[in-house]
């Protein structure tokens, strides 16, 4: 079966510019996470949808990203305007539902903000 | 809050050898422990968990760990790694009780494998 797909695999913007991250997650997997890793670092959870709610963004800086999965399945998260310190990979990961299931995890997308 | 503590940010070990990748967690309430893998470039892959049950977990790979409640650990071992487990190892936890369940990791251990 497919895996967690993202896009784009690399990125590079200035500061204050806008940025988007696509996830694609496995089908029929009803939780989908969004993960943000620096460098040397665990990740750390951003946001965790079930279906298309939301079910935890108390670590999502609010001010500057968002994210949305309108129809329950494709996700996009977006940071406008960029800093310096959101360089990191941003890790799509998604599970069957909430409840003892494993979360695949997506190739990641690297973002360098310069 | 809970939290996870991974002790050695890198851990060298000869081939053949065995190897330990020590985690200690901290939580007010149950959790749910996770090993992840992490090669080169690429997402996480699980590699074992403990939800209940027995204390001691076998995964891939060879791996297994053991959940000490009394010490709040969940150390990793392979009796004999290989060249090709070279990775960062994550430690992860996330609740049991229900609500938000997203996972709360280490800062990773770096195994390197020496010839």
């Amino acid at each position: 079966e497919a895996g967690v797909a993202q896009s784009p695999r690399y990125k590079i913007i200035e500061k204050r510019q806008s940025v988007a991250f696509w996830c694609n997650p496995i089908s029929g997997h009803a939780t989908l996470y969004w993960y943000q890793q620096i460098l040397g670092q665990g990740p750390k959870l951003l946001i965790q949808f079930q279906n298309n709610g939301v079910v935890d963004d108390s670590q999502l800086p609010k001010d500057r990203f968002s994210a949305e999965r309108l129809k329950g399945v494709d996700s996009t998260l977006k940071i406008q305007p960029a800093k310096l310190e959101d360089s990191a990979v941003y890790l799509c990961a998604s599970s069957l539902n909430r409840v003892n299931t494993e979360a695949f995890f997506g190739q990641g997308t690297r973002l360098t903000v310069v | 809050a809970q939290s996870v503590t991974q002790l050695d940010s890198q851990v060298p070990v000869f081939e053949e050898a065995p190897v330990e990748l020590r985690c200690n967690y901290s939580s007010s309430v149950s959790v749910y422990l996770f090993w992840y893998v992490q090669y080169p470039n690429q997402g996480l892959q699980l590699l074992l968990k403990y939800l209940s049950g027995s204390t001691l977990v076998k995964g891939i790979n060879g791996f297994e760990a053991e959940f000490n409640k009394s010490q709040t650990s969940f150390h990793l071992r392979k009796p004999s790694v290989h060249i090709s487990d070279t990775a960062e190892y994550f430690c992860a936890v996330s609740l049991s009780g229900g609500g938000a369940d997203g996972l709360t990791f280490g800062k990773g251990t770096h195994l390197i494998i020496q010839p």
